[in-house]
């Protein structure tokens, strides 16, 4: 079966360090995504990439990074820049344009980090 | 730019009710989608049910129907026969379907508690 794959599930990260949160897809998607959700929060777009080598920016990208090198793959690096951290992230992907846009977002099952 | 409105931080019902979640949504554009998703206390976005602006008639998925309102830009989610396992948090979204558009934007969410 086709789907998303978060991994880790659970993460801690020490003071000054950066780490990487890991988003695999095999369902042939060309757009993936990267939120962020605070306790009973919303959605918050993070960045969001919607071919291989490019990615754009969304509402909180101060303190993340990404890269999209392969179709399947957009992992998120949250740097030491990222001075409040903790949260639910989740990352999910979608079809792209034109009549494949009605198609929902996928969603992985998240990770959550945690400040040690 | 859009945005969606979920008006309602915290709703409840009684099990085997009937509760209504609202969403406005404000968009410039007249071909769109729209979506609501349920997160339950394990964190999974599903999606609930979705919605094409160009097609009139509301759209159904066994318990669970909308009330679509182009005009007001109003796109509420009718629940039926709550059931416990109903409880969650819900998000409204809004996807353009413009070529190019790939962001979809959420509301801030409901969370429905319901009572046995």
């Amino acid at each position: 079966d086709g789907g998303i794959t978060q991994s880790p599930k659970y993460l801690f990260r020490k003071e000054g360090q950066n780490v990487t949160l890991s988003c695999e897809q095999n369902l042939n998607h060309d757009a993936m995504y990267w939120y962020r959700q605070d306790p009973g929060q919303g959605l918050r777009l993070i960045y969001y990439s919607q071919i291989v080598n490019d990615f754009q920016k969304g509402d909180i990208a101060e303190g993340y990074s990404v890269s999209r090198e392969k179709k399947e793959s957009f992992p998120l690096t949250v740097t030491s820049a990222q001075k409040n951290p903790t949260a639910f992230y989740l990352c999910a992907s979608s079809m792209g344009q034109g009549q494949a846009s009605n198609q929902p977002q996928q969603f992985g099952d998240g990770t959550r980090l945690s400040i040690l | 730019a859009q945005t969606v409105t979920q008006s309602q931080p915290e709703m409840s019902v009684q099990e085997a009710e009937t509760v209504t979640l609202s969403c406005t949504y404000d968009t410039s554009e007249s071909d769109y989608y729209l979506f609501w998703y349920k997160q339950p206390p394990s964190r999974q976005m599903i999606l609930v049910i979705r919605q094409e602006a160009y097609k009139q008639q509301n759209a159904t998925e066994n318990r669970f129907s909308v009330n679509f309102q182009k005009a007001a830009k109003s796109f509420s989610l009718k629940i039926s026969d709550s059931q416990l396992g109903d409880a969650a948090m819900y998000f409204c979204a809004y996807r353009s379907r413009g070529s190019g558009t790939y962001k979809y934007i959420f509301g801030t969410g409901t969370r429905l508690k319901v009572l046995a």
